[in-house]
C-alpha cells in the first residue's frame, strides 16, 4: 500500500491564478480530510469528504476555495484566484471508517507557494 | 471551544535524559487524544493514541481528565527522537476532524 499521496509536491502560482490539490487517498478509504498548515502554525482543519459528498466544510473559507472527492479519482482542493496569505503546506488524510477508534493517515503534503 | 495548547514551541534536551512535551485540551465530550509526530523530511506519521494506552518508541501518554492533558513523556531520549511532535484532539460529534496543537519541536542533543 503506497500510502495517502498528493501531488504536486510544491506548486508556485502568481496572484490571481487556480491552485489544485490532489489527494489520493491509501486504497480502501472512502474518508479524506484536508488541513492547513501556514507558517509557524499547528494544521488547521478544512474540509472532510466521504465519496461525492462534503460532510463538513467548517474549516473551508468561504470564499474562492472548494473541494470535491469524485467516485473515481482523487480528492482535490481547488484555489481560485490565489492571493499571498494561501502559500501554506496543505495536507490530505485519509481514513477507514472515520469512527471512533480509526486513524487518519497523512499524504507528504503540498506546499503551495504564491508570488 | 474545543482547542488543544502545546505551550514549548522547542524543548531541548541531552541524550539519555527525560522528556516530556505537554499537551491540554478543552473539549467538553468525551476526548479522544493523539500524538502524531513529524521526522525531517516525513510525512506526519501517528505515534499513539489515549485509547491504545501502549508505548511506542518508549513513548507513553496518559490522559488525565481532571487535568484536561495528554502529557507524552519518554524517560531516556534518544537523538532520534529528534522531531515536531503535535498533540490532536479528534471530535467524533463533528465528523471526525482533528484539532491540532501548535506543534513542539523536540532537539536531542548528544
Amino acid at each position: 500500500n503506497a500510502g495517502v499521496m498528493q501531488n504536486p509536491r510544491h506548486l508556485v502560482r502568481r496572484r490571481g491564478q487556480e491552485a489544485r490539490l490532489r489527494c489520493s487517498p491509501m486504497k480502501g478509504h472512502s474518508h479524506v480530510y484536508w488541513y492547513r498548515q501556514l507558517p509557524e502554525e499547528g494544521l488547521k482543519f478544512m474540509v472532510y469528504l466521504q465519496k461525492e459528498n462534503i460532510i463538513d466544510e467548517s474549516g473551508m473559507p468561504k470564499e474562492r476555495f472548494s473541494a470535491e472527492f469524485p467516485k473515481e479519482g482523487p480528492s482535490i482542493l481547488r484555489i481560485q484566484q490565489v492571493v499571498r496569505g494561501d502559500s501554506a503546506a496543505y495536507f490530505c488524510a485519509s481514513s477507514l471508517s472515520g469512527s471512533r477508534g480509526d486513524t487518519q493517515y497523512f499524504g507528504p503534503g503540498t506546499r503551495l507557494t504564491v508570488l | 471551544a474545543q482547542r488543544v495548547t502545546q505551550p514549548e514551541k522547542l524543548l531541548s534536551v541531552f541524550k539519555g535524559a527525560p522528556v516530556e512535551l505537554k499537551c491540554n485540551y478543552s473539549y467538553s465530550g468525551s476526548p479522544e487524544l493523539f500524538w502524531y509526530v513529524q521526522y525531517s523530511r516525513q510525512r506526519l506519521q501517528l505515534l499513539l493514541r489515549h485509547i491504545s494506552r501502549e508505548s511506542i518508541k518508549g513513548f507513553t501518554a496518559d490522559l488525565n481528565k481532571g487535568e484536561t492533558s495528554f502529557h507524552l513523556k519518554k524517560p531516556f531520549a534518544q537523538e532520534e527522537d529528534s522531531a515536531m511532535y503535535y498533540c490532536a484532539l479528534r471530535l467524533y460529534n463533528q465528523g471526525g476532524k482533528l484539532i491540532f496543537g501548535q506543534g513542539t519541536e523536540l532537539s536531542v542533543k548528544p
